[in-house]
């Protein structure tokens, strides 16, 4: 069985505080997402990862930025929390989706950041 | 622009059938899948269709029209424990998800 695992499942934070969300995958998957979920908007890409020490950026990387220093770990940091990163983030993996190739993600637990 | 379309919510009686629809606009095509998430917990894979027609798995099924830009999710003999949001994703480049269906499976 596939097992991504997040560091936290309920965070609380201060305003301006650094926040630093940890994810591990223990399939030896390429890829490496992080998403952040809220009602009415569904998942949104932040980051994702296809490599150690590569990373591109989603849809939504402002505030936010990345670290992937080993193949089964990658890190989401919020240089400066605001509320308005409050939010479920969810980190995901797959296998590397080559030409012709598209895989399923793997999702973790979540992590529920309230930032005040 | 990218959008992904699905209904908010939809209820179902346990036992019957249940369709749910996603329609998308996305600037390439490399498939398209379905999740379930249950309240609170992480999005589980359901399927994949990258090709046209309708893939059966159990009591799931999922059918693609490329041309159309549109999808169905087809639940068959709903249980109680099939009341959980629905999330339709294509991949262009990237993933990219609809908002999601929450459907509520009533007695």
């Amino acid at each position: 069985d596939v097992k991504v695992t997040q560091s936290s499942r309920y965070l609380v934070k201060r305003t301006g505080e650094k926040v630093f969300l940890e994810c591990v995958q223990d399939m030896d998957h390429e890829n490496m997402f992080w998403y952040r979920q809220d009602p009415g908007l569904g998942l949104r890409l932040i980051y994702f990862s296809y490599d150690v020490k590569m990373k591109e950026k989603g849809d939504i990387p402002e505030g936010y930025s990345v670290s992937r220093e080993k193949k089964e770990r990658f890190s989401l940091i919020l240089e400066s929390a605001s509320t308005n990163q409050t939010s479920m983030y969810l980190c995901a993996s797959s296998l590397w989706q080559g030409v012709g190739f598209t895989y399923e993600q793997y999702f973790g637990p979540g992590t529920r950041l309230t930032v005040t | 622009g990218q959008n992904i379309d699905q209904p908010t919510e939809m209820t179902a009686t346990e036992g019957a059938i249940v369709q749910i629809n996603c329609t998308y606009q996305t600037s390439g095509f490399n498939g398209l899948f379905w999740y379930q998430q249950h309240a609170g917990e992480a999005p589980t894979f359901l399927s994949y269709n990258v090709l046209d027609g309708l893939e059966e798995k159990g009591r799931f099924s999922s059918f693609l029209s490329r041309s159309k830009g549109y999808s169905y999710l087809l639940l068959k003999e709903l249980q109680m424990k099939d009341s959980a949001s629905y999330l339709c994703a294509v991949k262009d480049n990237d993933m990219r998800f609809g908002a999601g269906t929450r459907l509520t499976v009533k007695p």
